[in-house]
């Protein structure tokens, strides 16, 4: 069955400091893969997305992403954090289903913390 | 460009009422998903309607049924509620090339507490 798992419940960095939000998912088949940011009361915000081709991605806000196919991951990084980017960080995989149709299959999120 | 718009924002709701929760895609997308988010968990899939049909459904009872209507917006009706359907519901749409890919854009989500 198609998982994802993100290790890391809750993460404390500070700020200036690097930063990497681990990913790992179960998926048979060649995956997209998304990074997903939630702000507190808000909706989500894609960050990035892997769908084939160079394996590191870049995306918003000066975060980027390795697929790694030989781990089945996908983290999450960035080289210097800054106080806004204080959120819960969620990374879910494109499952497809019968009739062609994708569904994302969110992990259980982590919340990141920064420190002044 | 407005993006994916959701009403009502937060409702409160004792047991065994029934809930509609409305969703309007971004401009240009025709396919609509509701996810379901407990607190402190990622969201969990629900359904997803395209072409006013449900296309897919996630391991929901059917207390939780949906709608699509020809301008693509989106109802999710919850009946018989229980303390458990506490949760933030998001609507997500997209089109032919995220049906494919399953990248979503989301909205900010209705707040239903159950009481």
């Amino acid at each position: 069955a198609q998982s994802v798992t993100q290790p890391d419940i809750h993460i404390t960095v500070s700020e200036g400091a690097s930063l990497e939000l681990r990913c790992n998912y179960s998926y048979g088949a060649t995956p997209y893969l998304f990074w997903y940011v939630q702000s507190p009361g808000q909706g989500l915000q894609l960050l990035l997305k892997y769908f084939s081709g160079d394996t590191l991605v870049q995306g918003i806000k000066g975060f980027e992403a390795e697929f790694k196919r030989s781990q089945s991951s996908f983290n999450l990084r960035k080289p210097s954090v800054h106080w806004s980017d204080a959120a819960e960080y969620f990374c879910a995989v494109g499952a497809g289903f019968s009739g062609g149709y994708n569904k994302l299959i969110f992990g259980a999120g982590t919340r990141l913390a920064v420190h002044p | 460009d407005a993006g994916v718009t959701q009403s009502p924002t937060h409702l409160i709701k004792t047991r065994g009422q029934q809930v509609t929760l409305r969703c309007s895609p971004k401009s240009g997308h025709d396919t609509v998903s509701w996810y379901q988010q407990a607190l402190g968990q990622g969201p969990q899939f629900i359904f997803q309607y395209y072409e006013e049909e449900e296309r897919q459904r996630g391991n929901f009872p059917d207390r939780f049924s949906g709608h699509q209507f020809p301008n693509y917006s989106s109802e999710l009706n919850v009946n018989a509620l229980l303390l458990g359907d506490s949760a933030l519901y998001l609507c997500a749409s997209t089109e032919e090339r995220g049906r494919e890919t399953g990248e979503l854009f989301f909205g900010e989500g209705s707040r239903l507490t159950v009481l």
